[in-house]
């Protein structure tokens, strides 16, 4: 069964750092780009971040450029999110999400995580 | 202010037909492809509609997409209860900051 489980979220302070953490089953992880989707409390859908199968290229929103930094490693199939300078606005659902296509150009987002939650507050 | 732009409501009877907007520009939807996800309240979102009107398998054919110039609509014929959900456009917005876009969604009420 392909498989994407999030895990790292939590409660953090303004300003501070997480580690999001998405393991990838049933499904060959290094030939799959992915991304990192985000939703807001009773909001819609936020893009955050792309990754491509070589990590030669990757992509961000410009709300988290600067702060928060995509990676993965093929070995032990996992998708991370590094998350620094944490603002209120970040608290959401961070969705891992499998790319069908897409290589260069982002394609079909077509395995969706559960989602973990991020909370930023004091 | 999403840079594609939804309504933010829709509704429709049981068996009728209703069409979802997505409005865009020619840095995305004009010259790239258009996604369409479903997501039920409450559960991540689902693949509904990829590259304008292809369908992933196990998605009714009830379900069709169509893009004209920088607009694309979402089509649900054959109504049910159980298409009650927000749905979202998205598509690659090629500019200087490339980046994925999604509408705002609309939410589907079945009466």
């Amino acid at each position: 069964e392909v498989q994407l489980v999030e895990s790292g979220g939590g409660l953090v302070q303004p300003g501070g750092s997480l580690r999001l953490s998405c393991a990838a089953s049933g499904f060959t992880f290094n030939t799959y780009s992915m991304h990192w989707v985000r939703q807001a409390p009773g909001k819609g859908l936020e893009w955050v971040s792309y990754i491509i199968g070589s990590s030669r290229t990757i992509y961000y929103a410009d709300s988290v450029k600067g702060r928060f930094t995509v990676s993965r490693d093929n070995v032990k199939n996992s998708l991370y999110l590094q998350m620094n300078s944490l603002r209120a606005e970040d608290t959401a659902i961070y969705y891992c999400v499998r790319d069908f296509y897409g290589d260069y150009v982002p394609d079909a987002l077509d395995i969706w995580g559960q989602g973990t939650m991020v909370t930023v507050s004091s | 202010q999403s840079v594609l732009t939804q309504p933010p409501s829709a509704s429709g009877t049981p068996g009728q037909r209703v069409t979802i907007s997505c409005s865009g520009s020619s840095s995305n939807i004009e010259r790239n492809y258009v996604y369409w996800y479903q997501q039920v309240p409450g559960t991540a979102p689902k693949l509904l509609i990829y590259r304008d009107n292809q369908r992933p398998s196990g998605v009714p054919d009830r379900f069709s997409g169509s893009k004209s110039g920088a607009s694309a609509s979402l089509a649900i014929s054959g109504l049910r209860s159980e298409d009650e959900a927000d749905y979202y456009c998205a598509a690659w917005h090629d500019s200087l900051s490339a980046h994925v876009v999604f509408g705002g969604g609309t939410k589907l009420t079945v009466l």
